[in-house]
């Protein structure tokens, strides 16, 4: 993989469901890995920066975990809820370049 | 702490004009990277000014010049410009190496 791809590219969800989402990345010389969450008219949000093979994060109801080794991310919401709705953005950094998904756009339908 | 300010929100150039986007980097941060970001496109990085220098770039055509001034702020500017340069341009700022923060981009229309 050259680049980062990101999986599904939309989706709707019913409130209260989980999801999960997907950031595949080049392996080699990887730095880090980033999530954003981005709403409409607003600035992109960090998430969480993950740099250990195997690193699990959490903040609330949102979670990742991170295998550098095959060069991928997986992004989960529990308990999906409207406020939820925004587009989730990866992005893989390698040296001080960031490389960005397309990102996948979630709305929570209540 | 404002965070990261771009101006102006939305711009109309039309084909060949010549435009700059502002970008006000957070409190602290030494360091401001801009991004292009067309529909359906993931931001692309276009390049990045540290020490009023330019210290790294993207794969962008030389009409795209940027400048960094001594309280940090920096300027993108693009000539000529055509159709294709209509997109989201945001910035963000870091305190040299470390995570970016974004600001809420500038949305330009070539017409």
């Amino acid at each position: 993989i050259l680049n980062v791809e990101q999986s599904p590219q939309s989706l709707h969800v019913q409130e209260g469901d989980s999801t999960n989402f997907t950031c595949s990345f080049p392996s080699s010389n990887f730095y880090a890995l980033h999530w954003y969450r981005w709403e409409t008219a607003k600035s992109p949000e960090a998430l969480f920066v993950m740099t250990l093979n195997g690193d699990e994060k959490k903040k609330g109801r949102i979670s990742a975990t991170l295998n550098t080794k095959e060069g991928y991310s997986y992004l989960y919401i529990k308990g999906s809820q409207p406020e939820d709705s925004a587009t989730y953005l990866c992005a893989s950094r390698r040296g001080d370049k960031y490389i960005f998904g397309t990102g996948t756009r979630l709305k929570v339908l209540a | 702490d404002a965070g990261v300010t771009q101006s102006p929100t939305h711009l109309i150039k039309t084909r060949g004009q010549q435009v700059t986007l502002r970008c006000s980097p957070k409190s602290g941060h030494d360091t401001v990277s801009w991004y292009q970001q067309a529909l359906g496109q993931g931001p692309q990085f276009i390049f990045q000014y540290y020490e009023e220098e330019e210290r790294q770039r993207g794969n962008f055509p030389d009409r795209f010049s940027g400048h960094q001034f001594p309280n940090y702020s920096s300027e993108l500017n693009v000539n000529a410009l055509w159709l294709g340069d209509s997109a989201l341009y945001l910035c963000a700022s870091s305190l040299s190496y470390n995570e970016q923060f974004f600001g809420p981009g500038t949305r330009l229309t070539v017409l």
